[in-house]
């Protein structure tokens, strides 16, 4: 299985775009990049899926480049509800298992 | 449209002991996943049901089984309860090719 890298955590200030990045060298062809958010005691919820160049919605924009190695997820204007663990992971459409890591917790201050 | 309900919300059990948690799917999804998320880690597959029959299965052992309802329903149960078992447990849904599923708010299971 594709494995994904992304920092253990990060720091911003309320207002602040968040721009978490996550290394997956070992991407397959049918392989689509999926983040999902957690909050603490809850399950975690989809944020946005893409395959490549672009992808935006309400929540978020989904960047990836050309090689598709790598991805980074922008979060505009975050606010201390933004306060959760990210999760970066790769996964082929099927409806089949989806392989979390450790995610990157976000911690959003004043 | 209702969302994905699991209950109990927090479980307390005695090692060796067996136990059942139970999903309530979003209406109209015939695919329920399984998780299993241990303190500071992210969730791990445990299973994944499709129309009532197991379609794929990650690495946790035979003690760790479960059942899918045809009203959306289902179940996780584990036998022989061991200390490291003690995590949340969290169930997901989703609709027939979809990529996005839904989670419920989780099962905290304590082994004492």
């Amino acid at each position: 299985l594709a494995k994904t890298t992304q920092p253990i955590s990060m720091d911003s200030y309320e207002g602040q775009e968040v721009n978490i990045t996550c290394s997956h060298n070992n991407i397959a062809t049918n392989d689509y990049i999926t983040w999902y958010q957690q909050f603490p005691s809850q399950g975690p919820r989809f944020i946005i899926q893409g395959y490549k160049t672009k992808v935006t919605n309400e929540v978020a924009s989904l960047f990836i480049p050309a090689d598709r190695k790598s991805s980074t997820l922008s979060l505009p204007r975050v606010s201390l509800s933004d306060t959760a663990v990210y999760y970066c992971l790769l996964n082929s459409n099927s409806g089949y298992a989806l392989n979390f890591g450790k995610g990157t917790s976000l911690l959003v201050t004043p | 449209e209702t969302g994905v309900t699991q209950s109990p919300t927090h479980l307390i059990k005695t090692r060796g002991q067996q136990v059942t948690l139970r999903c309530s799917s979003q209406s109209g999804h015939n695919t329920v996943s399984w998780y299993q998320q241990a303190l500071g880690q992210g969730p791990q597959f445990i299973f994944q049901y499709y129309r009532e029959e197991e379609n794929g299965r990650g690495n946790f052992p035979p003690r760790f089984s479960g059942l899918q309802f045809p009203n959306y329903s289902s179940e996780l149960n584990v036998n022989a309860l061991e200390l490291d078992d003690s995590a949340l447990y969290l169930c997901a849904s989703s609709g027939d090719r979809s990529y996005e599923q839904y989670f419920g708010p989780g099962t905290r299971l304590t082994v004492t």
